[in-house]
């Protein structure tokens, strides 16, 4: 069965760390690639997405992410947080063909001031 | 102003009560998702609709029913079947881009 794998449950970090937020699916065909933030009281808004060509993606807010088909990883990274991106992210998988939009267990991202 | 609405933000229910969540959509989006958000389990899809007249099972439909008779509309029934039903429910709806999300309704029986 197709699924996302988001390894962190939950992150810490001082700010001005830099991070990394790890995403995997299982899928090998073609599939589109998403990032989404939820914010405390907020709804679900997107980070960033990939579709095709360059794989390195940036988002809002000084996000990117990297696509490495071998490995059907989409990790995300940010060089140095804020204690505003405290937040939980989600990394979601569209598989075209199907019309299924898979997501990941999510990622609790706390930033110390 | 174009988005997703559902509708209630907070919904009681008895035990043994079926209850429909709404979900309206004026993005003139073809596909649309419902999830059951619960801490520390991410998203996980219900059912999903890619066209009107037309919707597929997700991972977790038992206990769930929708009807898609209009593109803007995409209704979810919990029923009595649904085991656990207390939780936070998201709509979503994506045309060729990305989705775009409701600000859920949370549902408790008691």
């Amino acid at each position: 069965a197709q699924s996302v794998s988001q390894h962190n449950h939950h992150v810490i970090l001082s700010e001005a760390a830099s991070l990394e937020l790890g995403c995997n699916y299982s899928y090998g065909g073609t599939v589109n690639l998403f990032w989404y933030v939820q914010y405390p009281g907020q709804h679900l808004q997107l980070l960033l997405k990939y579709f095709s060509g360059d794989p390195l993606v940036k988002g809002i807010k000084g996000f990117e992410a990297e696509f490495i088909k071998s490995k059907f990883s989409f990790n995300l990274r940010k060089p140095s947080v804020q204690w505003s991106d405290t937040a939980e992210y989600f990394c979601a998988v569209n598989y075209p063909g199907e019309g299924k939009l898979i997501f990941g267990q999510g990622t609790e991202l706390s930033v110390k001031p | 102003d174009g988005g997703i609405t559902q509708s209630p933000k907070y919904l009681f229910r008895k035990e043994g009560q079926n209850v429909t969540l709404s979900c309206e959509q004026n993005l003139n989006h073809d596909a649309m998702y419902w999830y059951r958000q619960d801490p520390g389990q991410g998203l996980r899809l219900i059912y999903y609709s890619q066209i009107v007249n037309d919707f597929q099972k997700g991972d977790i439909a038992e206990g769930y029913s929708v009807s898609r008779e209009k593109k803007e509309s995409f209704p979810l029934t919990v029923t009595s079947a649904q085991k656990n039903p207390t939780a936070f429910y998201l709509c979503a709806s994506s045309g060729r881009a990305e989705a775009f999300f409701g600000q859920g309704t949370r549902l408790t029986v008691v």
